[in-house]
């Protein structure tokens, strides 16, 4: 079974401080999103990563994808109240005929204060 | 707007009826998931189809949960004799069949049963 992990699971910051959030897995994925999801709506994609080691930038996000294709990590620098959300990340099986299915952790919950 | 649309949007029933929901997916994507997330947690997957077909369900869809895409389009899902236990937001996601295809998901679903 794949599973992923992220943390943390709650995190709280002032507007303008800067914060990274982990995805992290024992299993390979063949690519990694990562999402948005407001209380009450469905998930929005923000990213895709597929190549290990990527790095892609969104304005103020960051996004990286272990070397191993692993893990992930997703960085905001000069957090804005907007960002306040639940932030999911989601892998694709990556061994040879797996399942099309995303396997998503269970997220972390950003508040960003003013 | 031509995103992945659901109807209803909430949905409160008893316990023992039967509910049915719809989902229509991004026009050009030919492959349809459905996800179901509870609270406190990350989506986790019920199936998925490739057009008309009905290629991978997971073991949380017990014998009361069916779908269908009748003409690879838009999905139903429908719960028999529901539980409180079904209480959950339901997701519905498209994609394109293509390596890496990113999922769309569309608002949800919430079911509430009392």
């Amino acid at each position: 079974t794949q599973l992923l992990e992220q943390s943390p699971q709650f995190l709280s910051i002032q507007e303008g401080e800067n914060l990274t959030v982990y995805c992290n897995s024992s299993s390979v994925f063949s690519s990694l999103q990562w999402y948005r999801q407001e209380p009450g709506e469905g998930p929005v994609l923000l990213v895709t990563v597929v190549t290990g080691g990527e790095v892609k930038k969104l304005k103020r996000l960051t996004f990286q994808f272990g070397d191993a294709r692993k893990d992930s990590s997703l960085h905001i620098t000069a957090a804005q109240p907007g960002d306040t959300g639940l932030y999911l990340c989601a892998g694709r099986d990556g061994r040879r005929g797996g399942s099309e299915k995303l396997v998503f952790g269970k997220g972390t919950k950003l508040t960003v204060n003013p | 707007d031509t995103g992945v649309s659901q109807d209803p949007r909430h949905k409160i029933t008893k316990r023992g009826q039967n509910v049915t929901f719809r989902c229509d997916p991004i026009s050009e994507h030919n492959r349809l998931y459905w996800y179901r997330q509870t609270l406190g947690q990350g989506p986790e997957f019920l199936t998925y189809f490739q057009n008309e077909a009905q290629l991978e369900k997971s073991r949380l869809l017990s014998d009361r949960f069916s779908a269908e895409r009748p003409k690879g389009s838009f999905s139903t899902l429908e719960i028999q004799r529901t539980e409180q236990g079904d209480s959950a937001m339901y997701l519905c996601a498209s994609s394109r069949t293509s390596a890496g295809g990113e999922q769309f998901f569309g608002p949800g679903t919430r079911l509430t049963v009392l």
